[in-house]
């Protein structure tokens, strides 16, 4: 069966450095989407992607994030300048179009800062 | 705005006995979709169920059975003849078909005892 995955599992960095997580979303899906899990906290909506364009964004992803969709297969998140408190679990997720609600998620990359 | 509302953090459950996770929510739409995912300590979301709120039969899928009060805001799990492997971390989540995020509970640890 298709699955979204992440690489890395687990990402360290220093406080104020970039970090790039990479998404390989299922192929034949057209939307796509980030979202956060701080440690022993809710699953928070960063943002969503479609066509090339962020279709929706929460207040959490401000300007030290962004994503790109670099080529046919990858999707990813990027901080510019990482903060302790970005430390979290990262899920890629990707449905295969707005009539089918159903995101299949990936793994997760843990994100530490130090 | 949506909110959705996870009250037990932790349950447990002898293995074959039945258990029941609760789940709450806040909305103004009419038309949405509701689901459980399951988080498994390999931390990868797995989607376990889902309901269409325009449906009233509950939906079911083999042990795993929801009780959805659309007026009462509530869509509760069922899991029979509770399994080993249904240990994980269970959550709740919300998405309205005019938007394209999920908004999650925070989640019911639930521990399957031998």
């Amino acid at each position: 069966e298709p699955e979204v995955t992440q690489t890395p599992s687990h990402q360290v960095t220093q406080m104020g450095q970039e970090v790039i997580l990479r998404c390989v979303p299922i192929s034949n899906h057209l939307y796509f989407y980030w979202y956060r899990q701080i440690l022993g906290q809710k699953v928070e909506f960063l943002v969503s992607f479609y066509n090339n364009e962020i279709s929706e964004k929460s207040e959490i992803f401000d300007d030290q994030f962004s994503v790109e969709r670099p080529d046919g297969s990858n999707f990813t998140l990027k901080i510019r300048s990482t903060k302790l408190e970005d430390s979290a679990m990262y899920f890629c997720a990707s449905s295969i179009g707005t009539d089918s609600y159903e995101q299949y998620f990936g793994p997760g990359t843990r994100l530490t800062v130090t | 705005a949506q909110t959705v509302t996870q009250s037990q953090p932790e349950m447990s459950v002898q293995e074959a006995e039945t258990v029941t996770l609760s789940c709450t929510y806040d909305t103004s739409e009419n038309n949405y979709y509701l689901f459980w995912y399951k988080q498994p300590p390999s931390r990868q979301m797995i989607l376990v169920i889902r309901q269409e709120a325009y449906k009233q039969q509950n939906a079911t899928e083999n042990r795993f059975s929801v009780n959805f009060q659309k007026a009462a805001k509530s869509f509760s799990l069922k899991i029979s003849d509770s399994q080993l492997g249904d240990t994980a971390m269970y959550f709740c989540a919300f998405i309205s078909n005019t938007g394209n995020q999920f908004y999650f509970g925070t989640g019911t640890s639930l521990t399957v005892i031998p």
